[in-house]
């Protein structure tokens, strides 16, 4: 099946940019999809399609996809940023909806 | 404003049963692909089962198929998932979560609601 890795942590200053990586086999012959899950609160969706950003998302926020690592960019990061964040894609071969396995993003 | 408000989580033993629901307002229910989604405490999300606008297109997650059910009713807006043979494995807030394209399983899980808790213990 397929597997996306996602590294477990990321820590970043205020006012740096954070690279969040979702690595998988030829991820970018696939749409990958970004969601933020704050605390206590249900998740929100990022990005979609690489790169697309829902309205009320930020500019900040920005995604690509080539080769075997999709990346999620959020730049000039702010304390409200912290968040676990999640890619996700769909496995045409098992019609699975599959998810990273989380990246928590710590502002110092 | 979309609204997906789920409910029905509770205490259940191993082995046991339990419907969860989701209450959707906001926009036209029957129009979109619904989806549930968990996430067990300590853990990451978890797909749990996806149903298409018109209940024709269902599939469910690996760790659940063959003990829960999706099901929606576009007449109350609602969508449902029947979780029998319960795990411990199975303890995880639920959400449901709606569709962004219409009419179509694009799988992008546009909108969320704030989950419902299930604990499963003897």
């Amino acid at each position: 099946s397929y597997v996306l890795t996602q590294p477990p942590s990321v820590s970043v200053a205020p006012g740096e940019t954070a690279r969040i990586t979702c690595g998988g086999n030829n991820i970018g012959s696939k749409s990958v999809h970004w969601y933020q899950q704050k605390p206590g609160q249900a998740p929100v969706l990022a990005i979609y399609y690489d790169r697309d950003r829902p309205s009320g998302i930020p500019e900040r926020f920005s995604g690509s996809n080539s080769g075997n690592m999709a990346t999620l960019t959020i730049s000039r990061v702010e304390a409200g940023d912290e968040a676990d964040y999640y890619c996700q894609v769909w496995d045409t071969i098992t019609d699975y909806r599959i998810f990273g396995g989380g990246t928590r993003l710590t502002v110092l | 404003e979309v609204q997906l408000v789920e409910a029905g989580g509770a205490l259940a033993q191993p082995g046991g049963s339990l419907r969860l629901s989701c209450a959707a307002s906001g926009f036209t229910f029957d129009d979109y692909a619904m989806y549930w989604v968990r996430r067990a405490p300590g853990k990451g999300l978890e797909w749990v089962a996806g149903i298409s606008w018109s209940s024709d297109n269902i599939d469910y997650g690996d760790s659940v198929k063959g003990r829960f059910t999706v099901s929606r009713d576009n007449a109350r807006n609602s969508l449902y998932l029947q979780m029998n043979s319960l795990r411990p494995e199975d303890a995880a807030f639920y959400y449901c979560a709606k569709d962004m394209e219409k009419f179509g399983m694009s799988k992008i899980l546009e909108f969320w609601g704030q989950g419902t808790l299930v604990t499963v213990s003897s």
